[in-house]
């Protein structure tokens, strides 16, 4: 059964700071990672979806990374803005027909 | 456009209750869940439909009964609604079942009281 981890649980950083947020999974046959943007009161929105062949994506400040043989991924966000406080969520997809996601990791950037 | 749309945002019931939350999306997708994020936000599968049919059910009561018409819907029909069913419940669609992304709707959030 995969289980996803997710740490640090809650972070709180000033702007201006690069951070690194880490996702860890035990069933290493995935088809895919997905990072996840989770506003209070919203829904997901998707930031970055890494294929199992893949090591890394970027889009704008944020990239992210896969190992898959150790199981672990991050989301790099570079120069991070107080736009960006928010649950970031890390989930995997090993069955093909569903994500097991990480509890999140609740980020607070301060002016 | 807004692709996952979920209707109602905000649903507030007394106990023994039915209600249903419908979802819709215009991505094309032929795949559609159901997930329960819980009071410690914790996001679960529950259900996923491929061209309308179920194939995960992921040891959810019976009370739940989803019902996808076509590709595009997936709606969720509770019965005999209880405390513990409170909390918020997301769809999503993805174009198959192996390395697409998925899209998540806004949520409903129910509240069962």
């Amino acid at each position: 059964k995969q289980e996803v981890t997710q740490i640090p649980a809650a972070l709180s950083v000033p702007e201006g700071e690069n951070l690194v947020l880490n996702c860890s999974f035990t069933d290493s046959a995935i088809y895919n990672l997905q990072w996840f943007r989770q506003d209070p009161g919203k829904g997901l929105t998707s930031l970055l979806l890494i294929q199992s062949s893949q090591r890394e994506q970027t889009s704008g400040r944020l990239n992210a990374s896969l190992d898959k043989s150790s199981g672990r991924s991050t989301l790099y966000i570079a120069a991070s803005q107080p736009g960006d406080s928010a649950t970031y969520l890390c989930a995997v997809n090993t069955s093909g027909s569903r994500l097991t996601f990480g509890e999140g990791t609740q980020l607070t950037v301060n002016p | 456009d807004t692709a996952v749309s979920q209707t109602p945002k905000y649903l507030v019931t007394q106990m023994g209750n039915d209600k249903s939350i419908k979802c819709e999306q215009n991505l094309g997708h032929d795949t559609m869940y159901w997930y329960k994020q819980d009071s410690k936000k914790f996001l679960k599968i529950m259900f996923s439909y491929n061209n309308k049919e179920l194939i995960i059910n992921e040891t959810v009561p019976n009370r739940f009964s989803p019902k996808s018409p076509d590709k595009a819907h997936l709606n969720l029909h509770i019965n005999s609604l209880e405390l513990g069913d409170s909390a918020v419940y997301f769809c999503a669609s993805s174009q198959g079942t192996g390395h697409t992304e998925a899209f998540f709707g806004q949520g409903t959030r129910l509240t069962v009281v």
